[in-house]
């Protein structure tokens, strides 16, 4: 089954406890993203991966750091978590063989993530 | 950066009846897709539907279709005969043709009624 997986899928923690949450798809899609979710906001984008070692910068990448040694992993490091990233985190997928034609891009179940 | 606007956080609807949702966004490209998601309880993020903004047939899926109105940068979400199953929150995505990541609203929860 065609699908992106996330662990753990909730967390509390404590400020400064660093954390790492895991990505992984089984498509062998080249895009991998990661998402904040909080309300009133919906969706921002954290960071993005084009493919294996080329990670980049999206709209709220402070606090974060990502990786992407392997093409089926994408994980999210909070290396000193603060109550301010307190939120639900999606990673997602997609095919990346140009944007002339549509590829959907994939979510996984979520990650609840609360910082105390 | 593209900005996606839901102006209604909640709405309500009666089961079997038909409800609207809107959404603008603000670009200058010409070339892009605009998504709508439903995400339950579960928190799951499930496509409804999608929009080419080259194609000007508006998109349809069983009871969920869409009124996309390019010159006005509109891209509103209709679903008919409301589920109890369709009670979600919903998001209006919209993603460029240059790139992959997708730019969401704020959300819309729709409560469906019995």
């Amino acid at each position: 089954e065609a699908q992106v997986t996330q662990n753990p899928r909730y967390l509390i923690t404590v400020t400064g406890k660093k954390l790492t949450v895991t990505c992984s798809q089984n498509m062998n899609h080249e895009y991998m993203s990661w998402y904040r979710q909080d309300p009133g906001l919906g969706l921002r984008q954290i960071y993005y991966s084009m493919n294996v070692e080329v990670t980049d910068k999206g709209d709220v990448p402070e606090g974060y750091k990502v990786s992407r040694k392997e093409k089926r992993n994408f994980p999210l490091i909070l290396e000193s978590p603060s109550p301010n990233q307190t939120s639900l985190y999606f990673c997602a997928s997609n095919e990346a063989q140009g944007l002339s034609s549509y590829n959907e891009q994939f979510f996984g179940p979520g990650t609840r993530l609360t910082v105390l | 950066a593209q900005t996606v606007t839901q102006s209604q956080p909640e709405m309500s609807v009666q089961e079997a009846e038909t409800v609207t949702l809107s959404c603008t966004y603000d670009t200058s490209e010409s070339n892009y897709y605009l998504f709508w998601y439903k995400q339950p309880p579960s928190r799951q993020m499930i496509l409804v539907i999608r929009q080419e903004a080259y194609k000007q047939q508006n998109a349809t899926e069983n009871r969920f279709s869409v009124n996309f109105q390019k010159a006005a940068k509109s891209f509103s979400l209709k679903i008919s005969d409301s589920q109890l199953g369709d009670t979600a929150m919903y998001f209006c995505a919209f993603m460029d043709h240059n790139d992959y990541k997708l730019s969401f609203g704020a959300g819309t929860t729709v409560t469906v009624r019995a």
